[in-house]
């Protein structure tokens, strides 16, 4: 099956500083997804994000899928924005789809 | 966004009994549901697919007679787990997929098992 790969495991910000977390797969995706997952378990969808660029508010997210990479930009990081970001990716097989999550980089923004 | 709900949140259970968990799409239907198993400070394993009307896709490593899923409608989709044990003890979520068969997947809250 498709390898996920998260950079970095952890990572500790400034409030207002900026970001970007990157995301690593191993083959070509029809499905790839940006997750932040709360302190209470929650998965929280950022961005459905296969191919090109999107944007919402202070967050951005590219994926160059010819290189198999997807990139996920934090602006301007506030304290609430700690927690999980995990990115899955899902690649159509005859032997039925799955997404594939990433180990995650663990985010701290401090005061 | 769509939502996905998951009850219980919590569960606490003695040794040797059946705990159900339900997972709903409350705004859209879902062929598919996946169900996923979380251990603290890891990520997310896929422990099996879970088709409407069909028997579920376990993983590799996951016992079905262990972990019973069922999906009666296009919204619903149950995981049970039997005869538990602390062992199975876990954070247990749910997701739906919206939509084509790569379409966004929308996870519920998930369910904290702990058996004692």
């Amino acid at each position: 099956g498709i390898q996920v790969e998260q950079s970095p495991p952890d990572l500790i910000l400034q409030e207002g500083a900026n970001s970007t977390l990157r995301c690593n797969f191993s083959d070509s995706v029809n499905n790839l997804q940006w997750f932040h997952q709360n302190p209470w378990g929650q998965l929280i969808n950022l961005f459905y994000i296969p191919s090109g660029t999107k944007q919402n508010g202070r967050l951005s997210a590219t994926t160059v899928a010819t290189e198999r990479y997807s990139l996920l930009y934090i602006s301007s990081s506030q304290t609430t924005d700690s927690g999980v970001y995990f990115c899955a990716a899902e690649r159509l097989t005859g032997g039925g789809n799955k997404l594939t999550f990433g180990t995650g980089t663990q985010l701290k923004v401090e005061l | 966004g769509a939502v996905v709900s998951q009850h219980p949140s919590r569960v606490i259970c003695k040794s040797g009994t059946s705990v159900k968990i339900e997972c709903r799409s409350l705004d859209f239907q879902a062929t598919t549901m996946f169900w996923y198993r979380q251990f603290p400070k890891q990520s997310l394993m896929l422990m099996a697919t879970s088709n409407e009307g069909s028997k579920a896709t376990y993983e590799q490593g996951v016992e079905k007679d262990k972990f019973l899923i069922n999906h009666a409608s296009l919204t619903l989709s149950t995981l049970t787990v039997t005869s538990a044990h602390p062992e199975d003890s876990s954070f247990y979520i749910c997701s739906a997929r919206r939509g084509p068969i790569t379409g966004e997947l929308f996870f519920g809250e998930g369910s904290r098992l702990t058996v004692l």
